[in-house]
């Protein structure tokens, strides 16, 4: 079974411009999930998908924004980069909306640089 | 305001010894609680988790406990291998009406095993 697999591995865009990055889960899998991973912070939650529906966010101004198609492949769009924004994206999927009993399995991630 | 911390950035422990990762968090509605484990240019891979009913769960050589009261939790990791080592984060989940994903994550410890 594919893994969980997101595109690019790596950007370089520049302050203003705008990005969408994209995830596609593993099969059978509904529930998507972004997280930003900058050093120091951890992970922190973005937002996340079931059934095409934004089911959670998390507390990142209305740059960053999301959707769902119905194969449940998901993308994330960031309008007008801030140099902060620079940090690996992850996508996790997991095939309910609860993390009990499915843990989320987790993409390589995308690596943005905002310059 | 970081719910999850992990307070100790890295760690390093002697091949065949034992590790002891700890997690503190702050959130008394958190009731299920996970470690990942991640490589460079990986994404996160599920590790063990612990739901709050128990205070002990064991998988092979790690095992994680949970201490309600003191809202503290721990990774032990016996024996360490030099394959273990990599950074380790600690995640937490908020039981949620509509039951959607939302981890909270600490800033992880970076383990290094040495030979």
């Amino acid at each position: 079974k594919a893994g969980v697999t997101q595109t690019p591995r790596y950007l370089i865009k520049t302050r203003g411009q705008q990005v969408t990055l994209s995830c596609s889960p593993i099969s059978g899998h509904r529930s998507v999930s972004w997280y930003q991973q900058t050093p120091g912070q951890g992970l922190q939650f973005l937002f996340e998908y079931f059934s095409e529906t934004q089911r959670n966010k998390g507390n990142f101004p209305g740059r960053f924004s999301g959707r769902q198609f119905s194969n449940s492949r998901s993308e994330m769009n960031v309008s007008t980069l801030e140099l902060g924004d620079s940090a690996l994206y992850l996508c996790a999927s997991s095939p309910t909306q609860s993390s009990y009993n499915s843990p989320l399995h987790f993409g390589n991630g995308t690596r943005l640089t905002v310059t | 305001d970081q719910q999850v911390k992990q307070n100790s950035p890295s760690l390093s422990v002697q091949e065949g010894r034992i590790s002891i990762l700890n997690c503190d968090y702050t959130n008394s509605m958190f009731d299920y609680f996970l470690w990942y484990k991640k490589y460079p240019a990986e994404g996160p891979t599920f590790l063990i988790s612990i739901s709050s009913i128990k205070d002990k769960n064991e998988d092979g050589r790690f095992t994680v406990f949970l201490n309600k009261s003191a809202k503290h939790l721990s990774l032990h990791i016996v024996p360490s291998q030099p394959g273990d080592s990599a950074v380790y984060f600690c995640a937490a989940s908020p039981f949620l009406i509509q039951g959607a994903q939302k981890l909270v994550f600490g800033q992880g410890t970076r383990l290094t095993i040495n030979p």
